[in-house]
């Protein structure tokens, strides 16, 4: 049963200890992405990656680590110094060789305390 | 990147055909236009994509004029499962693409 996954649905945490979230897919996706969603706006990117050992800044990475050492997952970790982490998270997958759609995980609530 | 604009929220009711624009007045010739519908607490789904004229599938069609500049998703008889977020994205679908969401369109269906 192919697709995306994250864990946990929902985190807490207190403020100023890191904190990370998986993002698993077995579709064979180059391409995952991390938004973030805060109540009632649009996604934001946070990080990219197109391939292995590479990602990218997106528009607002900082206070956010990233990174890509095996194809399937892309976990990421909210750092102390993202001032208001509190949100929810979504990663992405996309098979970038062709003109296909991205597929969601589920996300990631995190609330911080 | 295309930017793209759309209306923040549309109202609707039980049945009725909806009709949502997204103008993107940069976009390049490479670029492909593809919509995409959220429930809350979910992350997005892929309805439909499309270059030029139009596309439809089992849930909805997109209407793309000529000069591409714009695009209407069209869902005909709404449901109230309907209701959502939907956005439209403009990008050329390899692997340089940041796939950037906007604000998208809230849709409210009422019975």
């Amino acid at each position: 049963d192919g697709g995306i996954t994250q864990s946990p649905k929902y985190l807490f945490r207190k403020e100023g200890q890191n904190v990370t979230l998986s993002c698993e897919q077995n579709l064979n996706h180059d391409a995952m992405y991390w938004y973030r969603q805060d109540p009632g706006q649009g996604l934001r990117l946070i990080y990219y990656s197109q391939i292995v050992n590479d990602f990218q800044k997106g528009d607002i990475a900082e206070g956010y680590s990233v990174s890509r050492e095996k194809k399937e997952s892309f976990p990421l970790t909210v750092t102390s110094a993202q001032k208001n982490p509190t949100a929810f998270y979504l990663c992405a997958s996309r098979d970038a060789t062709v003109n296909t759609e991205a597929f969601f995980g589920q996300g990631t609530r995190l609330t911080v305390v | 990147l295309a930017k793209t604009t759309q209306p923040i929220s549309m109202d609707s009711y039980e049945g009725q055909e909806v009709n949502i624009t997204c103008s993107h007045n940069n976009i390049a010739t490479n670029d492909y236009i593809t919509w995409y519908q959220q429930f809350p607490s979910q992350g997005p789904r892929f309805i439909i994509q499309g270059y030029k004229t139009k596309v439809t599938n089992e849930v909805a069609s997109l209407f793309i004029p000529a000069d591409r500049k714009s695009s209407t998703l069209s869902l005909p008889r709404v449901s109230l499962s309907d209701t959502a977020v939907y956005y439209c994205l403009v990008g050329d679908n390899n692997a340089g693409n940041m796939l950037t969401f906007g604000g998208g369109t809230r849709l409210m269906v009422k019975p």
